[in-house]
Protein backbone atom coordinates (compact mmCIF):
# COMPACT_ATOMS: atom_id res chain seq x y z
CA UNK A 1 0.00 0.00 0.00
CA UNK A 2 0.93 3.34 -0.70
CA UNK A 3 2.53 5.54 2.36
CA UNK A 4 0.59 8.35 3.06
CA UNK A 5 1.17 12.20 4.49
CA UNK A 6 -1.25 14.27 6.40
CA UNK A 7 -1.18 17.05 8.56
CA UNK A 8 -1.36 15.88 12.40
CA UNK A 9 -3.63 18.57 13.14
CA UNK A 10 -5.66 21.41 11.71
CA UNK A 11 -8.05 24.26 13.42
CA UNK A 12 -10.79 26.22 12.03
CA UNK A 13 -13.98 28.56 12.74
CA UNK A 14 -17.68 27.62 11.65
CA UNK A 15 -18.59 28.42 8.30
CA UNK A 16 -15.50 28.16 7.12
CA UNK A 17 -14.03 25.92 3.91
CA UNK A 18 -11.77 23.30 5.25
CA UNK A 19 -8.99 21.78 2.98
CA UNK A 20 -6.98 18.72 4.13
CA UNK A 21 -4.23 17.46 2.03
CA UNK A 22 -2.88 13.87 1.53
CA UNK A 23 0.42 13.59 0.11
CA UNK A 24 1.44 10.19 -1.35
CA UNK A 25 4.40 9.89 -3.65
CA UNK A 26 4.66 6.58 -4.75
CA UNK A 27 0.77 5.88 -5.38
CA UNK A 28 0.83 2.99 -8.13
CA UNK A 29 -1.34 3.05 -10.99
CA UNK A 30 -4.23 0.78 -9.95
CA UNK A 31 -4.92 2.78 -6.39
CA UNK A 32 -7.72 4.07 -5.37
CA UNK A 33 -7.71 7.05 -2.85
CA UNK A 34 -10.19 6.64 0.15
CA UNK A 35 -11.02 8.83 3.49
CA UNK A 36 -12.78 7.93 6.52
CA UNK A 37 -14.04 10.95 9.24
CA UNK A 38 -14.10 9.73 12.57
CA UNK A 39 -16.17 11.45 14.84
CA UNK A 40 -15.36 10.83 18.98
CA UNK A 41 -16.18 8.09 20.85
CA UNK A 42 -17.48 6.45 17.45
CA UNK A 43 -16.22 4.17 14.57
CA UNK A 44 -14.75 5.50 11.19
CA UNK A 45 -17.31 5.92 8.36
CA UNK A 46 -16.27 6.16 5.12
CA UNK A 47 -17.07 9.75 3.13
CA UNK A 48 -15.43 9.66 -0.17
CA UNK A 49 -13.30 8.24 -2.61
CA UNK A 50 -11.51 9.24 -5.84
CA UNK A 51 -9.44 8.18 -9.26
CA UNK A 52 -8.49 11.29 -10.29
CA UNK A 53 -9.83 14.75 -10.81
CA UNK A 54 -12.89 15.62 -8.95
CA UNK A 55 -15.25 13.63 -6.94
CA UNK A 56 -18.16 15.55 -5.07
CA UNK A 57 -20.68 13.95 -2.72
CA UNK A 58 -23.25 15.69 0.11
CA UNK A 59 -20.44 15.70 2.69
CA UNK A 60 -17.62 16.80 0.76
CA UNK A 61 -15.13 16.55 -2.16
CA UNK A 62 -11.88 15.27 -3.07
CA UNK A 63 -9.50 16.86 -5.48
CA UNK A 64 -6.87 14.58 -7.47
CA UNK A 65 -4.01 16.19 -9.33
CA UNK A 66 -2.96 15.05 -12.55
CA UNK A 67 -0.22 13.16 -11.60
CA UNK A 68 -2.22 11.89 -8.56
CA UNK A 69 0.51 11.76 -5.75
CA UNK A 70 -1.50 14.16 -3.57
CA UNK A 71 -4.94 14.53 -2.98
CA UNK A 72 -7.53 16.96 -1.38
CA UNK A 73 -10.38 16.46 1.17
CA UNK A 74 -12.63 19.76 1.13
CA UNK A 75 -15.30 20.41 3.38
CA UNK A 76 -17.26 23.15 2.79
CA UNK A 77 -18.97 25.64 5.49
CA UNK A 78 -18.05 23.50 8.66
CA UNK A 79 -19.61 23.44 11.76
CA UNK A 80 -18.83 22.18 15.24
CA UNK A 81 -20.00 18.61 14.08
CA UNK A 82 -17.58 18.37 11.39
CA UNK A 83 -14.92 17.91 14.29
CA UNK A 84 -13.39 14.86 13.39
CA UNK A 85 -10.13 12.68 12.83
CA UNK A 86 -10.23 12.30 8.61
CA UNK A 87 -8.02 9.45 7.53
CA UNK A 88 -6.99 9.17 4.18
CA UNK A 89 -6.11 5.69 2.60
CA UNK A 90 -4.39 4.79 -0.84
CA UNK A 91 -4.50 1.09 -2.06
CA UNK A 92 -5.49 -0.71 -4.76
CA UNK A 93 -9.25 -0.77 -5.79
CA UNK A 94 -9.48 -4.53 -5.56
CA UNK A 95 -7.84 -7.67 -4.74
CA UNK A 96 -6.70 -9.34 -1.65
CA UNK A 97 -5.69 -6.13 1.08
CA UNK A 98 -6.55 -4.94 4.08
CA UNK A 99 -6.77 -1.68 4.66
CA UNK A 100 -3.95 1.12 6.67
CA UNK A 101 -5.00 3.78 8.57
CA UNK A 102 -2.68 6.14 9.40
CA UNK A 103 -2.74 8.53 12.37
CA UNK A 104 -4.88 10.70 10.59
CA UNK A 105 -5.91 14.92 10.87
CA UNK A 106 -7.45 16.12 13.70
CA UNK A 107 -9.93 18.79 12.75
CA UNK A 108 -10.70 21.22 15.41
CA UNK A 109 -13.75 23.15 14.47
CA UNK A 110 -14.46 26.03 16.71
CA UNK A 111 -17.12 28.47 17.26
CA UNK B 1 -30.43 -3.27 9.83
CA UNK B 2 -28.26 -2.91 13.08
CA UNK B 3 -24.92 -3.11 11.25
CA UNK B 4 -22.27 -3.80 12.74
CA UNK B 5 -22.20 -4.51 16.68
CA UNK B 6 -19.71 -4.39 19.52
CA UNK B 7 -20.41 -5.72 23.22
CA UNK B 8 -19.40 -4.56 26.18
CA UNK B 9 -19.11 -1.00 25.39
CA UNK B 10 -16.75 -0.55 28.12
CA UNK B 11 -14.87 -3.11 30.22
CA UNK B 12 -12.36 -3.47 33.54
CA UNK B 13 -9.69 -6.28 33.56
CA UNK B 14 -7.26 -7.52 36.34
CA UNK B 15 -4.23 -8.43 34.80
CA UNK B 16 -4.01 -12.19 34.18
CA UNK B 17 -7.94 -12.30 33.40
CA UNK B 18 -9.41 -13.47 30.44
CA UNK B 19 -12.35 -11.82 27.96
CA UNK B 20 -14.12 -12.09 24.94
CA UNK B 21 -14.97 -9.31 23.15
CA UNK B 22 -18.27 -9.52 20.76
CA UNK B 23 -18.92 -8.05 17.50
CA UNK B 24 -22.03 -9.04 15.33
CA UNK B 25 -23.32 -7.93 11.83
CA UNK B 26 -26.31 -8.40 10.30
CA UNK B 27 -25.17 -7.56 6.66
CA UNK B 28 -24.39 -10.63 4.99
CA UNK B 29 -20.43 -9.57 4.94
CA UNK B 30 -17.46 -12.04 4.38
CA UNK B 31 -14.91 -9.47 5.79
CA UNK B 32 -14.35 -9.00 9.17
CA UNK B 33 -11.69 -7.56 11.18
CA UNK B 34 -10.75 -6.40 14.66
CA UNK B 35 -8.33 -2.71 14.76
CA UNK B 36 -7.18 -1.28 18.37
CA UNK B 37 -7.20 2.56 18.58
CA UNK B 38 -4.62 3.98 20.66
CA UNK B 39 -4.03 7.60 21.52
CA UNK B 40 -1.62 9.12 18.56
CA UNK B 41 -1.28 5.71 16.91
CA UNK B 42 -4.18 5.71 14.46
CA UNK B 43 -5.86 2.32 14.41
CA UNK B 44 -3.71 -0.67 13.88
CA UNK B 45 -5.14 -3.93 12.42
CA UNK B 46 -5.05 -7.33 15.04
CA UNK B 47 -6.98 -9.92 13.36
CA UNK B 48 -8.79 -10.26 10.25
CA UNK B 49 -11.30 -12.96 8.41
CA UNK B 50 -12.30 -13.63 4.86
CA UNK B 51 -15.21 -15.77 5.37
CA UNK B 52 -16.53 -18.25 8.04
CA UNK B 53 -13.53 -20.87 9.25
CA UNK B 54 -10.62 -18.22 7.76
CA UNK B 55 -8.63 -15.83 10.04
CA UNK B 56 -5.57 -14.22 9.44
CA UNK B 57 -3.12 -12.17 11.17
CA UNK B 58 -2.98 -8.28 11.02
CA UNK B 59 -0.24 -5.80 12.21
CA UNK B 60 -0.75 -6.67 16.29
CA UNK B 61 -1.77 -9.64 16.79
CA UNK B 62 -0.28 -11.07 19.42
CA UNK B 63 -2.07 -11.78 22.96
CA UNK B 64 -5.11 -11.67 20.91
CA UNK B 65 -7.22 -15.22 19.47
CA UNK B 66 -10.37 -15.19 16.91
CA UNK B 67 -12.09 -17.63 15.59
CA UNK B 68 -14.92 -17.10 12.52
CA UNK B 69 -17.61 -20.14 13.19
CA UNK B 70 -20.43 -18.33 11.26
CA UNK B 71 -20.77 -14.92 8.66
CA UNK B 72 -22.07 -12.96 11.76
CA UNK B 73 -20.10 -13.26 14.10
CA UNK B 74 -16.07 -12.65 15.10
CA UNK B 75 -15.60 -12.43 18.89
CA UNK B 76 -11.71 -11.05 19.76
CA UNK B 77 -10.64 -13.46 23.23
CA UNK B 78 -7.73 -11.87 25.33
CA UNK B 79 -6.32 -15.20 26.81
CA UNK B 80 -4.26 -13.21 29.47
CA UNK B 81 -5.02 -9.80 29.43
CA UNK B 82 -2.13 -7.45 30.24
CA UNK B 83 -1.75 -3.40 31.05
CA UNK B 84 -0.51 -2.88 27.37
CA UNK B 85 -4.22 -3.97 26.05
CA UNK B 86 -5.80 -0.98 27.41
CA UNK B 87 -7.39 0.66 23.95
CA UNK B 88 -9.80 0.88 22.20
CA UNK B 89 -11.51 -2.04 20.28
CA UNK B 90 -12.97 -1.60 16.75
CA UNK B 91 -14.88 -4.55 14.73
CA UNK B 92 -15.42 -3.72 10.77
CA UNK B 93 -16.77 -5.77 8.45
CA UNK B 94 -17.16 -4.87 4.34
CA UNK B 95 -18.67 -7.50 1.99
CA UNK B 96 -15.17 -8.67 0.61
CA UNK B 97 -11.81 -7.77 1.34
CA UNK B 98 -11.31 -5.81 -1.29
CA UNK B 99 -9.20 -3.59 -0.95
CA UNK B 100 -9.86 0.50 -0.62
CA UNK B 101 -13.01 -0.25 -3.11
CA UNK B 102 -14.82 -2.06 -0.27
CA UNK B 103 -16.72 0.75 2.40
CA UNK B 104 -15.51 -0.60 5.77
CA UNK B 105 -18.53 -0.35 8.57
CA UNK B 106 -17.29 0.07 11.82
CA UNK B 107 -18.72 -0.82 15.09
CA UNK B 108 -19.06 1.40 17.75
CA UNK B 109 -15.98 0.31 20.08
CA UNK B 110 -15.05 -1.32 23.02
CA UNK B 111 -12.99 0.26 25.65
CA UNK B 112 -10.85 -1.47 27.30
CA UNK B 113 -8.89 -1.17 30.76
CA UNK B 114 -6.81 -3.49 31.91
CA UNK B 115 -5.32 -2.51 35.68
Amino acid sequence: LAKTTQPISMDSYEGQEVNITCSHNNIATNDYITWYQQFPSQGPRFIIQGYKTKVTNEVASLFIPADRKSSTLSLPRVSLSDTAVYYCLVGPHSGYSTLTFGKGTMLLVSP
Amino acid sequence: NAGVTQTPKFQVLKTGQSMTLQCAQDMNHEYMSWYRQDPGMGLRLIHYSVGAGITDQGEVPNGYNVSRSTTEDFPLRLLSAAPSQTSVYFCASSYSMGGVQETQYFGPGTRLLVL
